[in-house]
């Protein structure tokens, strides 16, 4: 079985200040970790992944990731949050390889202040 | 490259009326297929995936049906609509072959069932 918590609903923060989404996971695999941002009435789009190469994954848009496996955890961060960085983020956890059970978490809506 | 298509964009549908969205993939070779529904504050539910022509998998018990008629072709219908099935319908598509295959998601449909 496999989950996924985001910790936050809505995270605020005033723009050029540093972002932090939280997300736990669990799964009985070694899993594959994703974030996603949406903005509204669009599709999702691929932040950054963690496939194990690497703890600290760094994506789009200057965001990054790093995987925690003793605290089962894959925060996104971006130190300096920009007006478009306002959007829906999902953490997903996904078992590897043969049919990808996927499990999004219930997403943060991110809010940027000017 | 690989793009991935859905429409309509929006629709607006009375109570009992039928429903067909289509997605359609370019660019890629039998792709696992997912329908998603992503209704208000409630995140993304998974409602049918798809491993091949005609291979169709249900998530949960729904008013909903899901069909493959060729292999980059993925319909979502149904014969009756509901209240309840007004949302946010996102198609993804992920690469079978791929041990760490994030998804790809589409541009969305939105659903306002009236």
């Amino acid at each position: 079985a496999q989950s996924v918590t985001q910790l936050d609903s809505h995270v605020s923060v005033s723009e050029g200040t540093p972002v932090l989404l939280r997300c736990n996971y669990s799964s009985s695999y070694s899993p594959s970790l994703f974030w996603y941002v949406q903005h509204p009435n669009k599709g999702l789009q691929l932040l950054l992944k963690y496939t194990s190469a690497a703890t600290l994954v760094k994506g789009i848009n200057g965001f990054e990731a790093e995987f925690k496996k003793s605290e089962t955890s894959f925060h996104l961060t971006k130190p300096s949050a920009h007006m478009s960085d306002a959007a829906e983020y999902f953490c997903v956890v996904s078992n590897s390889g043969g049919y990808q059970k996927v499990t999004f978490g219930i997403g943060t809506k991110l809010q940027v202040i000017p | 490259s690989q793009t991935i298509h859905q429409w309509p964009a929006t629709l607006v549908q009375p109570v009992g009326s039928p429903l067909s969205l289509e997605c359609t993939v370019e660019g890629t070779s039998n792709p696992n297929l997912y329908w998603y529904r992503q209704a208000a504050g409630r995140g993304l539910q998974l409602l049918f995936y798809s491993v091949g022509i005609g291979q169709i998998s249900s998530e949960v018990p729904q008013n909903l049906s899901a069909s493959r008629p060729q292999d980059r072709q993925f319909i979502l219908s149904s014969k009756k609509l509901l209240l309840s099935d007004s949302g946010f319908y996102l198609c993804a598509w992920s690469d079978r072959l791929a041990v760490y295959n994030e998804q790809f998601f589409g541009p969305g449909t939105r659903l306002t069932v009236l």
